[in-house]
């Protein structure tokens, strides 16, 4: 079936480090893809989303790209600060097999230091 | 506009008792979803709705676990017999009606379910 794996956390960084944080998935067909943030107290929202292949979504400073070859979609940010303190999910949701439910990955949690 | 939401945001019940989690979703969402997540397991899907019905119950861990939606709105999550591996945080979502955009869903806030 379908899954998503993720890197395992936490991540500590200094304030202004580069982030990656890895995602790739399995799916049986070609599934929209996801990254959600949960900050501290607070519900899930999303970061960023992808539809197709070579698609980038982009917000809030980062950025993922949809790369059907590796199966992939890694999320980046150039210069990471404090308030990125948070957990991050990414999720598919593969349509054309029927599933319209999101397989998340388990989060990776991320930890900026001043 | 308002988004999802969820109620109670808090539930502490004794093992062994009933309880109803609810969710009210976007105005104009057909579809709804339910998730669970707990230390441990993550993010799991529980039940989908499209309208009233559910065509994913997949995710239901046991019969004890029951949900109904409606109108093609408001959704109940019922536990009966509670027990303590039911303690986590259930998470609500819902998107606009397949075929419609690329499946988003907007999530409420949760309600934190604690069995003693």
């Amino acid at each position: 079936g379908d899954s998503v794996t993720q890197m395992e956390g936490p991540v500590t960084l200094s304030e202004e480090a580069f982030l990656t944080i890895n995602c790739t998935y399995t799916a049986t067909g070609y599934p929209s893809l996801f990254w959600y943030v949960q900050y501290p107290g607070e519900g899930l929202q999303l970061l960023l989303k992808a539809t197709k292949a070579d698609d980038k979504g982009s917000n809030k400073g980062f950025e993922a790209t949809y790369r059907k070859e590796t199966t992939s979609f890694h999320l980046e940010k150039g210069s990471v600060q404090v308030s990125d303190s948070a957990v991050y999910f990414c999720a598919l949701s593969d349509l054309a097999s029927g599933t319209y439910k999101y397989i998340f990955g388990t989060g990776t949690r991320l930890k900026v230091l001043a | 506009g308002a988004g999802v939401s969820q109620s109670p945001s808090n539930k502490v019940t004794e093992k062994g008792k009933d309880v109803e989690l609810r969710c009210d979703p976007i105005s104009g969402h057909t579809a709804l979803y339910w998730y669970r997540q707990s230390l441990g397991q993550g993010l799991e899907f529980l039940i989908y709705f499209q309208g009233n019905s559910a065509p994913d119950k997949s995710g239901l861990p046991s019969d004890r676990f029951s949900a109904e939606r409606t109108g093609g709105s408001v959704s109940t999550l019922t536990i009966q017999r509670t027990q303590q591996e039911d303690s986590a945080v259930y998470l609500c979502a819902s998107s606009f009606s397949l075929g419609q955009g690329d499946n988003e869903q907007f999530f409420g806030p949760g309600t934190r379910l604690t069995v003693l």
